[in-house]
């Protein structure tokens, strides 16, 4: 079992919509997640960070939490063609190791 | 502030060469961590220096070895590489021994023929 992972998609949505990109993760006493952006040819930049059940919002962009159910999402509201990338989801796990998924693919259709 | 750099960008190895790499963190970064990328594995840890102390190792073989000097620059080594080697090789820093938040570097591309 991978510590985390992603569906790979790719998942498209039309330019407005509401994207959702789910992340599951093995290590229950996780605290950290991360969410990062990558665009195609370039290293991966970072969105969001959210350490507490919930949601945290910025922008357009919703991180949600449920250490319950080891699951992180995230949501882009109004998604724009510049959206398109790929959403790698990260956990810092015990030991202080990062840990990333394979990430989603995510097209924007204008 | 500077981001993080990475030398070289681009390099062409052929098998049984050795590559090194070098990562200069932001500055007053700390820690620096180096990943792997392949199409089809993803992003995967290779190991974390802090203080010119390597904290963490991912499972990768013994030829996949690095450091850090005490201006907090790193650099990776590869000895012997193989075919399976092609990656874009990332380096991250972080501030503090927690590493809260990685920045990631543009990466250098290695392509071993």
């Amino acid at each position: 079992q991978k510590e985390v992972e992603q569906n790979s998609g790719p998942l498209s949505v039309p330019e407005g919509a509401i994207a959702s990109l789910n992340c599951t993760y093995s290590d229950r006493v996780s605290q950290s997640f991360f969410w990062y952006r990558q665009y195609s040819g370039k290293s991966p930049e970072l969105i969001m960070s959210i350490y507490s059940n919930g949601d945290k919002e910025d922008g357009r962009f919703t991180a949600q939490l449920n250490k319950a159910s080891q699951y992180v999402s995230l949501l882009i509201r109004d998604s724009q063609p510049s959206d398109s990338a790929t959403y790698l989801c990260a956990v810092r796990s015990t030991g202080n190791q990062f840990y990333f998924g394979t990430g989603t693919s995510l097209t924007v259709i204008p | 502030k500077a981001g993080v750099t990475q030398t070289p960008r681009y390099l062409i190895k052929t098998r049984g060469q050795q590559v090194t790499l070098s990562c200069s963190p932001i500055s007053g970064h700390r820690s620096v961590s180096w990943y792997q990328q392949t199409p089809g594995q993803g992003l995967q840890f290779l190991f974390e220096y802090f203080s010119e102390t390597q904290r963490n190792k991912g499972n990768f073989p013994g030829r996949f070895s690095g450091r850090q000097f005490s201006n907090s620059r790193s650099e990776m080594n590869v000895s012997t590489l193989e075919l399976g080697d092609s990656a874009l090789y990332l380096c991250a820093s972080s501030f503090g021994p927690n590493q809260e938040t990685q920045y990631f570097g543009p990466g250098t591309r290695l392509l071993v023929l």
